[in-house]
Formats: structure tokens, sequence, C-alpha cells
């Protein structure tokens, strides 16, 4: 079947701006992540959610970022008032069960802030 | 809080031949599993292999292999035959059961090249 998608692939936004991206997972899974990943680096969670809950958001920098999956399939972690240092490599992925089995990932959406 | 350390920055072998990862974490739950990830070029993030904690065998998957030391909380990857297809930087990963579940903790990497 299809693996997890990310939407857009590539995003340039001007500071200031708010954005939203978009992530559908694996048909089935229940868990869905949130990670960042700066270059170089390896991914940084951000959030978690079961079904339509979220768990755990304390990965979240500040509260400029927020996450929501209200019908426990596809997600959208927004982003309002970007500033540079947002720009990074955003991260999806999914799993069929939280933590005791693996994490699928998506391509990942590349943010860049002007 | 769990971390997870990859100290070798850059490793390098010749098809054909082995090359093993080396990783270490630090943590203080009993119930875990660790996990190897590709990222090639295309940065594209691919699982390669898990491991249980509660596992004693080490897990295989076709040429990549694990020594899995829970004592010594080592987990390395050991690649055999290397292929060029197999150059990319590998992120050893963990997660905890319990309350935690879900959050992948990542190390920061090793690029592996693999010389014709």
């Amino acid at each position: 079947g299809a693996g997890v998608s990310q939407s857009p692939r590539y995003k340039v936004t001007k500071r200031g701006q708010d954005v939203a991206l978009r992530c559908d997972p694996i048909s089935g899974h229940v868990s869905l992540y949130w990670y960042r990943q700066a270059l170089g680096q390896g991914p940084e969670f951000l959030t978690y959610f079961n079904y339509e809950a979220q768990q755990d958001k304390s990965g979240l920098p500040n509260d400029r970022f927020s996450a929501e999956r209200p019908e426990g399939s596809i997600s959208t972690l927004t982003i309002q008032r970007t500033e540079q240092r947002d720009s990074a490599m955003y991260r999806c992925a999914s799993s069929l069960d939280s933590g005791r089995y693996e994490q699928y990932f998506g391509p990942g959406t590349r943010l860049t802030v002007t | 809080a769990q971390t997870v350390t990859q100290s070798q920055p850059e490793m390098s072998v010749q098809e054909a031949e082995t090359v093993t990862l080396s990783c270490t974490y630090d943590t203080s739950e009993s119930d875990y599993y660790l996990f190897w990830y590709k990222q090639p070029p295309s940065r594209q993030m691919i699982l390669v292999i898990r491991q249980e904690a509660y596992k004693q065998q080490n897990a295989t998957e076709n040429r990549f292999s694990v020594n899995f030391q829970k004592a010594a909380k080592s987990f390395s990857l050991k690649i055999s035959d290397s292929q060029l297809g197999d150059a990319a930087m590998y992120f050893c990963a963990y997660v905890a059961g319990g309350t935690s579940y879900g959050k992948l903790t990542f190390g920061q990497g090793t690029i592996l090249t693999v010389h014709p």
C-alpha cells in the first residue's frame, strides 16, 4: 500500500506568515508523529497522536506551533508567525500502534523562511 | 532523559567488505526498542532494523545485523557485503515503553561512504 505522504514537499515563506504542513499516514496506522530535522542532525520529536488524541506535545518549541488530527487520519502541523529559525525539514511518521511498532517516515516538507 | 550517542561522525568501507557502526544509549527503562534508520542523499528515512530490549537474540535483516549488549547499553549495526547503495547517513534511535510511547530519540548520525 501507499506510504506516508506529506505536502507540500517544499515551502518557501516570508517571515511572519503562517504555514500549514499536511501529513497523510499509512492507512490503518493508529499513531502519527511529527519531527523536525536540521541539516546534518537526527530528527527531533515534536508531538504525536493516537487516533485523534494528541498524547504528547512536549517537543513543540513554543506556542506558535500547533498540530491537529481531527478525524484520526490526516494531520496538520501549523506554524504561526514564522521565523527564520523555523527553517528545517519537517517529518511525519506513522506506526500501527504507539511505541511497540516501528515508525515509517514520509518524505518530509522542507520549510524555508526568508 | 534518554540519550543516544553515535560516536563516529563518518565511516568508510570498501564495496563487498563489512563495516560496523556504533551506538550507545542511556536509559533507566527496562522496556524499550532500538532502531537503525538509513537516510540516503534523497533524505528519505528508511527503517533498516529493530531490536526489542527483552529479546536476547540479535536482530538480522539480510545483510544487516545488530550486536545488542543490554548491560553495556550498546547497539551496533553491522553491514556485510557492503554495496554502493548502502552509502547514506545512518541514525540509531530509541523509544521507551510506558507513558513515553511514541517518542523516538535519535543519535547524531554516522555518514557511511562506500568505495568501489
